[in-house]
């Protein structure tokens, strides 16, 4: 069984849509909690981060983190074309070691 | 450019033969990690320097690969006698140990393909 794992969509809304993308992970003793971004050609960025559980906000992006079901979210409000990229999901037991989802294709269409 | 930069951007090569690639890490960066990508799929772990010291180490790092980092600053990957199934995007990225745990800087990859 893998660490987490990820829908790998593709994903295609509307500009202006909500996105909802989640990954489910296989051990509760798993505490970093981060979602990044790759776009084509390029490494991935990191754009949220959570520790333990709970939500964290920026901006357009929420992360929430549910640990009694081990499943991690993120939701981009009011979305752009500009946010059409891949989306990892990364989890992590000690902050050393970083284990990545497959990542969700996402399109956003003006 | 003050960023994660890997040398070359791509490399093509035969099978059977040896590639090594060049990171250098955001300069007051003490961790360095290297990860390989494969097309549909996420970042996969290889292995990680805390300064010069290679700390971990993933199962998938056969012993044809080995890393340095020798003075604590650029780090390379070497790949011996390369397969077909070497090819994909080495991800280096570096870090602070005592920063954001998770906040990866990641350099744009060297891309391998194996003829």
């Amino acid at each position: 069984q893998k660490e987490v794992e990820q829908d790998p969509g593709p994903l295609s809304v509307p500009e202006g849509a909500i996105v909802s993308l989640n990954c489910t992970y296989s051990n509760s003793a798993f505490q970093y909690f981060m979602w990044y971004r790759q776009y084509s050609r390029k490494g991935p960025e990191l754009l949220m981060y959570t520790y333990s559980s709970g939500n964290k906000e920026d901006g357009r992006f929420t992360a929430q983190v549910d640990k009694s079901s081990k499943y991690i979210s993120l939701f981009i409000r009011d979305s752009q074309p500009s946010d059409s990229a891949t989306y990892l999901c990364a989890i992590s037991y000690t902050g050393n070691q970083f284990y990545f989802g497959t990542g969700t294709s996402l399109t956003v269409i003006p | 450019d003050t960023g994660v930069s890997q040398d070359p951007r791509h490399k093509i090569t035969k099978r059977g033969q040896n590639v090594t690639f060049r990171c250098d890490p955001i300069s007051e960066h003490n961790r360095l990690y290297w990860y390989r990508q494969t097309l549909g799929q996420g970042p996969e772990f290889l292995t990680y320097f805390q300064n010069e010291a290679q700390l971990e180490k993933s199962r998938l790092l056969s012993d044809r690969f080995s890393a340095e980092r020798p003075k604590g600053s650029f780090s390379t990957l070497e790949i011996q006698r390369t397969e077909q199934g070497d090819s994909a995007m080495y991800l280096c990225a570096s870090s602070l140990a005592q920063g954001l745990a998770g906040e990866l800087f990641f350099g744009e990859g060297s891309r391998l393909t194996v003829l």
